[in-house]
């Protein structure tokens, strides 16, 4: 069964911290993905990462940084975190290459709170 | 470069059809339906392609029309399991494989 696990659930923080929200997924996809998710707005990319070491921005990259040191593993890093940035976030994966189009399998989501 | 999509929201009763339509201002090579039940993660329905190509769910119809950058879905005979916010996502001609989702329609199915 294909699964992607993101390391919180739930997560509260305080203005100013540094988060790390992890992504993890367990099929070889080349492609991941970043997204968060508000009311009445819909999933928004923020960055997207087709390789290792390799990141793309999405349409709302600003306040926010990935790193991808592995190939089942995607991190989005909130580096000042502040109020606005309270949503949930969802990562996903999917298979890769240039010209093909396939399935993206989604995580349960972090609901991060900003304080 | 967010797709538009109609309607909102749809309240349907069981055995009823509701169609969602999802329209962009870019052109497209593949157009995504994916459905998410409230508080679970999107799951993938249906993948149109440029060119007629369909992947996906047996029992969901949906339509792609190029020349106008629109989709469609059909759900007809709707069931209990159906509600849930449904989204489109489309990929331009880049080929880059990212998606652009649009805002979601809520359909809520009652007896």
């Amino acid at each position: 069964d294909v699964k992607v696990t993101q390391s919180s659930r739930y997560l509260v923080k305080r203005t100013g911290e540094k988060v790390f929200l992890e992504c993890v997924q367990d099929m070889d996809h080349e492609n991941m993905f970043w997204y968060r998710q508000d009311p009445g707005l819909g999933l928004r990319l923020i960055y997207f990462s087709y390789d290792v070491k390799m990141k793309e921005k999405g349409d709302i990259p600003e306040g926010y940084s990935v790193s991808r040191e592995k190939k089942e593993r995607f991190s989005l890093i909130l580096e000042s975190a502040s109020t606005n940035q309270t949503s949930m976030y969802l990562c996903a994966s999917s298979l890769g290459g240039a010209g093909a189009v396939y399935e993206q399998f989604f995580g349960p989501g972090t609901r991060l709170t900003v304080l | 470069q967010q797709p538009v999509q109609s309607p909102q929201a749809v309240i349907l009763r069981e055995g009823e059809d509701a169609v969602i339509n999802c329209s962009s201002s870019k052109a497209l090579y593949s157009v995504h339906w994916y459905r998410q039940k409230h508080g679970e993660a999107p799951v993938f329905l249906m993948i149109l392609l440029k060119g007629g190509e369909q992947k996906g769910h047996e029992k969901i119809s949906a339509s792609f029309n190029e020349k106008k950058q629109q989709s469609s879905l059909y759900l007809t005979a709707s069931q209990l399991s159906y509600s849930g916010t449904y989204f489109c996502g489309t990929e331009g001609l880049s080929g880059a494989n990212n998606l652009f989702f649009g805002t979601g329609t809520r359909l809520t199915v009652i007896p």
